[in-house]
């Protein structure tokens, strides 16, 4: 069965820190793979999705940045946070050609 | 993509039937509804999607209007573990390589004992 990761589960950086949040997918291969953010008391906001290794697609333009080395792996970076970029961000996946969308367990940033 | 409107919170005896609803007036022919839900801190959970005919799974079913215009999720007996906020989505059918979802405010379902 496919599962997938998240860390770490809760995070408090200062603010102008770097970030780095992974996400991998285990029992799948080749699938799409998305970052949300939810702020608190918010509806869910697509920041990036990828359909393949190295194709980034940003929905958002802000400080973060993503990337997909690896086909079930990726990750949200920023080089310098700011207090706006706290919330919870979730990475989800989908298998091409299906309906359905799967989310992580997500971390929840507070930026301090 | 269409917008969607649910009320802002229900709620549901624990046993008894929840029903919530969602209106997309301005739907198209070619897009799906799907609803996900939110258990406190977690990430979202697929639920059910549809086009036009009713659709039943282990979760739910999900009725939707003749006209398209509408539809109701349907929790058949609601547990305590069905308190979540339920989302309402309408979106184009997975033909494409991208699928972003995305999500508005939902309602927030409390099921009581």
């Amino acid at each position: 069965s496919q599962t997938i990761h998240q860390w770490p589960a809760t995070l408090v950086q200062p603010v102008g820190s770097p970030l780095s949040l992974e996400c991998t997918v285990e029992g799948t291969s080749n699938p799409n793979l998305y970052w949300y953010r939810q702020a608190a008391g918010r509806g869910l906001q697509l920041l990036f999705y990828s359909v393949g290794i190295g194709q980034i697609s940003s929905e958002v333009p802000q400080n973060l940045s993503a990337s997909r080395p690896q086909d079930r792996q990726f990750i949200l970076s920023s080089k310098k946070l700011l207090l706006s970029d706290s919330g919870f961000y979730l990475c989800a996946w989908r298998q091409g050609g299906s309906y359905e969308q799967y989310f992580g367990p997500g971390t929840r940033l507070t930026v301090t | 993509d269409a917008k969607t409107t649910q009320p802002t919170s229900m709620d549901c005896a624990e046993g008894r039937a929840a029903n919530l609803p969602c209106n997309h007036s301005t739907i198209s022919g070619n897009e799906y509804v799907y609803w996900y839900r939110q258990i406190h801190s977690q990430g979202p959970q697929y639920i059910i999607h549809g086009l036009k005919n009713n659709e039943t799974n282990e979760m739910a079913s999900l009725i939707i209007t003749e006209d398209r215009k509408s539809s109701t999720l349907i929790l058949p007996h609601a547990t305590l573990r069905d308190t979540a906020v339920y989302y309402c989505i309408v979106r184009v059918g997975s033909g494409a390589g991208s699928y972003q979802l995305t999500f508005g405010k939902g309602t927030k379902l409390s099921v009581i004992p």
